[in-house]
């Protein structure tokens, strides 16, 4: 399968403990995207990567929050100290930078559900 | 007031029905929309793109964008009970970033 994966697919954790999502975009990609959706709402922008350059950050993106993309490929969203309210699901997702303009074609992964209690 | 606003629905409508699924937008200079579609529990899929304002047309679905009135379409002909799912609204990248807004998505089923 050479779609967008995500690990883990779910995960539960205790209110203060730090987790770790990881995204391994479609290969030939070099744009990778971080969105977080709750019930009921669409999914919404956290960062960007161009390569290994993290271009935008959204003001969602709190300091508890930080990703990284070191080789330009995988990427992981690492949030520290959660709390109740960043129950989500963490959608990764990819697309190629074409020379005129990104033409809106966005491959999303599975998406990684956190429910933190 | 949001970029993209769409009506959350439930919508239902029977199997066969012509859905028409509706959406808003806030900057008469944003360019580029799609539609994405979600099934339960899984991540959201690219129906179709489309640039400036006109129609385009792709099997049983046709998009519609009418940039007078900022007003994004997207009809569904023959709609199968497979049809059913989250249909969500995006704009793309301009020149303000390179990320997607995406609406709160309208759920709709059809019913066999």
């Amino acid at each position: 399968d050479t779609g967008v994966s995500q690990d883990p697919r779910h995960k539960i954790t205790k209110r203060g403990q730090n987790v770790t999502f990881r995204c391994d975009p479609i290969s030939e990609h070099n744009r990778l995207y971080w969105y977080r959706q709750t019930l009921g709402q669409g999914p919404e922008f956290l960062t960007y990567f161009q390569n290994e350059a993290q271009l935008e950050k959204s003001r969602l993106l709190s300091d508890r929050f930080s990703a990284e993309r070191p080789k330009g490929s995988f990427s992981t969203l690492e949030i520290q100290r959660t709390e109740q309210g960043d129950s989500a699901m963490y959608l990764c997702a990819s697309s190629s930078q074409s020379w005129l303009v990104n033409t809106g074609e966005l491959f999303f992964g599975e998406g990684s559900r956190l429910t933190v209690l | 007031q949001k970029e993209v606003e769409q009506d959350p629905g439930p919508l239902s409508v029977p199997e066969g029905a012509i859905v028409s699924l509706n959406c808003t937008y806030s900057n008469s200079a944003f360019q580029y929309f799609m539609w994405y579609r979600q099934y339960s529990r899984k991540g959201p899929e690219l129906l179709m793109y489309t640039y400036s304002s006109g129609n385009k047309e792709d099997g049983r679905f046709t998009a519609q964008v009418d940039k007078s009135s900022k007003y994004i379409s997207l009809f569904i002909r023959d709609s199968q009970p497979s049809d059913s799912a989250t249909y969500l609204c995006a704009r793309g990248p301009d020149n303000y970033g390179q990320n997607f807004v995406f609406g709160p998505g309208t759920r709709l089923s059809v019913l066999p």
